[in-house]
């Protein structure tokens, strides 16, 4: 059974605060990705990763930076919190290729005050 | 880029009613993928769309594909409690992308 987890349930920051986010998966997958979730704006792509050391930028990276160094591990990070990125994070890791399906963590509800 | 377009933004039912929501996308997919999220948990994979015009279906689900790979729904017959959640697809053009999702309550 694919395990996808995250580092906190909730989290709260002040805003400029550097936030690390972390999602560890246990299936060996090559894809990794990291998603804001909003109400009415569904799951944006923030960043991606395809293998160790890879990234791809999303659809809103800006005011975020990732970090992959194991195939396992991939550490999102807001390098100065703002109040706009108060959000629900979703990270997700699958097989390599268009046919296979995510797999998503529980989520983390962060709130930049 | 790609763009993914979902609709209704929300739907409420009465209980053993049916549900539609409709995917269109700007441009021509490779494969759509359905997705469930409960309240309060994370979406989770239902199904996979590969072929233009498929149809699969699981119990009271219907899935479709269109024939131009360009938009896909998913329809619920005689929807239950145990329906309620959020409905996403994803489209896939070298890479994903999500739609906003349809938000189904139901009424017992």
């Amino acid at each position: 059974d694919v395990k996808v987890t995250q580092s906190s349930r909730y989290l709260v920051k002040r805003t400029g605060e550097k936030v690390f986010l972390e999602c560890v998966q246990d299936m060996d997958h090559e894809n990794m990705f990291w998603y804001r979730q909003d109400p009415g704006l569904g799951l944006r792509l923030i960043y991606f990763s395809y293998d160790v050391k890879m990234k791809e930028k999303g659809d809103i990276p800006e005011g975020y930076s990732v970090s992959r160094e194991k195939k396992e591990r991939f550490s999102l990070i807001l390098e100065s919190a703002s109040t706009n990125q108060t959000s629900m994070y979703l990270c997700a890791s699958g097989r390599r290729g268009l046919l296979y399906e995510q797999y998503f963590g529980p989520g983390t509800r962060l709130t930049v005050t | 880029g790609q763009q993914v377009m979902q609709i209704p933004q929300y739907q409420h039912v009465q209980e053993g009613e049916d549900f539609t929501t409709y995917c269109n996308s700007s441009t021509t997919l490779s494969n759509i993928q359905w997705y469930k999220q409960r309240p309060g948990g994370h979406p989770v994979f239902l199904i996979q769309l590969v072929k233009s015009g498929e149809v699969k279906k699981q119990k009271r689900l219907t899935f479709q594909f269109g024939e131009a790979k360009k938009n896909s729904s998913l329809h619920i017959t005689a929807t239950q409690t145990t329906d309620v959640g959020t409905y996403f697809c994803a489209g896939n053009n070298n890479d994903m992308r999500f739609g906003a999702g349809t938000r189904l309550t139901v009424k017992p």
